[in-house]
């Protein structure tokens, strides 16, 4: 079945660095989405991508979606405390039984 | 999202006992999912619905089984309930009608403690 892999597991920054997450697929997706689950709450739809290629901009946050549409980075600038959080990507190969597979996440902490 | 209403929000349970986790929702969408969270492993689908006499297996259906009563409310039994099962239980919904495709609008969230 499709997987979606993410790395890293974790990731710990100072107040101010930028940050990276990366989400592959074992197979071709239709789209890709993102999420950010603060702690304690519950996952918040960030955006969704559906062209090969495309890049869309959120203030600080950037994500692209690869050339080959297997592939996903959400990349944020100069962090701030309140990006701290889990950050997953979802995606979809389409079809009749359309759902998502999520990847496992990537942990946030900023440091002030 | 406010739309999206799990309860309990916190159940704590013993080894072998049956338990039911309900989800109602006001989004007026179709598909309703459950989804699993443990540390480190992500979100793990359990079942989802999409509509009320659609029910599907998801990657880890063994030992749940769940129920669409209407368009709004999908609630999942654990039939004998085991300490492994401890995890966040969310239920999730989406359109497949709108722009953006099957986004999904998680609930709050429901704690499952099993000793």
């Amino acid at each position: 079945g499709q997987q979606v892999m993410q790395i890293p597991q974790y990731q710990h920054v100072q107040e101010g660095e930028d940050f990276t997450t990366y989400c592959n697929s074992s197979t071709t997706l239709s789209n890709i989405q993102w999420y950010k689950q603060r702690p304690g709450g519950h996952p918040v739809f960030l955006i969704q991508l559906v062209k090969s290629g495309e890049v869309k901009k959120q203030k600080r946050l950037t994500f692209q979606f690869g050339e080959a549409k297997k592939n996903s980075s959400l990349h944020i600038t100069a962090t701030q405390t309140t990006d701290v959080g889990t950050y997953f990507c979802a995606g979809s190969n389409g079809g009749s039984n359309y759902k998502l597979t999520f990847g496992k996440g990537t942990l946030l902490t900023v440091n002030p | 999202d406010a739309d999206v209403t799990q309860t309990p929000r916190n159940r704590i349970t013993k080894t072998g006992k049956r338990i039911m986790l309900e989800c109602s929702q006001t989004k007026g969408h179709d598909r309703m999912y459950w989804y699993r969270q443990d540390p480190g492993l992500g979100l793990r689908l359990i079942y989802y619905s999409f509509d009320v006499k659609d029910i599907n297996k998801g990657e880890i259906s063994d030992g749940y089984s769940v129920s669409r009563q209407a368009q709004a409310k999908f609630s999942l039994s654990l039939e004998s309930a085991i300490p492994n099962q401890t995890a966040l239980y969310f239920c999730a919904t989406s359109d497949a009608g709108t722009g953006f495709r099957d986004t999904q609008y998680f609930g709050p969230g429901t704690r499952l403690t099993v000793l």
